[in-house]
């Protein structure tokens, strides 16, 4: 309904393989971001892009890196996937600052 | 370095009362200051915000949120809570200067709400 959608909505995965989550976006939007959601510690930015192939590191982006090659389009992606990185994915999107962020409906994976 | 700090982990009032959750910065200057909300289940929706003007500002659902510079506080507030109200609630901060648009979020206020 706001125009941005993250896949999948679900996965688990087995300790040691890589990941790969996407957001899409039909807002035309400079910003994007990835964060994570863990209990107790909030939101946390893993990594961020302020336009195509402009791309930047978050407070925890250890074993996470990303791709933006269009506007619409920001991947995630796990290396080498470990239990830690088990979490709530949500991939945001911002045009102006002011205007606060529009997110996704998140990724629930689980690394086992 | 910006921070946010919600003291309160979990809050539960009862339907019909008076709501206030709290939220404390860090920052040199006046950020611009946002409160999200979570339902179970589901990703962020935007509450309300602030950047300029105003202290108190009104947001959707009944929600309003005022700015005080002197406390470094931004307190979420309702008169009047509803059992649909029970969520889990996040403020966030972001710093003007910024050409990033990063936005830096609190630990998170859970609501229950009482019949």
């Amino acid at each position: 309904d706001a125009g941005i959608t993250q896949s999948p909505r679900h996965k688990v995965t087995e300790t040691g393989t890589p990941v790969t989550l996407r957001c899409h976006q039909t807002e035309n939007h400079r910003y994007m971001y990835w964060y994570r959601q863990d209990p107790g510690h909030g939101l946390r930015l893993i990594h961020y892009s302020y336009g195509v192939k402009d791309t930047d590191k978050g407070e925890v982006s250890d074993g996470y890196s990303v791709s933006r090659s269009k506007t619409e389009d920001f991947l995630l992606t796990l290396e080498s996937a470990t239990s830690s990185q088990t979490s709530v994915y949500f991939c945001a999107i911002s045009e102006r600052q002011i205007d606060g962020y529009t997110f996704g409906s998140g990724t629930r994976l689980t690394v086992v | 370095a910006q921070s946010v700090t919600q003291p309160d982990i979990h809050i539960t009032v009862s339907e019909g009362a008076s709501l206030e959750l709290r939220c404390n910065y860090s920052y040199g200057a006046t950020p611009y200051l946002f409160w999200y909300v979570q339902s179970p289940g589901q990703g962020l929706q935007l509450l309300l915000k602030y950047f300029s003007g105003d202290t108190l500002v009104q947001g959707i659902k009944g929600f309003e949120a005022e700015f005080k510079r002197s406390q470094s506080s931004f307190n979420l507030r309702k008169p009047s809570v509803h059992w649909s109200d029970a969520a889990e609630y996040f403020c966030a901060v972001g710093a003007r200067a910024s050409n990033t648009g990063k936005l830096i979020f609190g630990q998170g206020t859970t609501l229950q709400v009482k019949p």
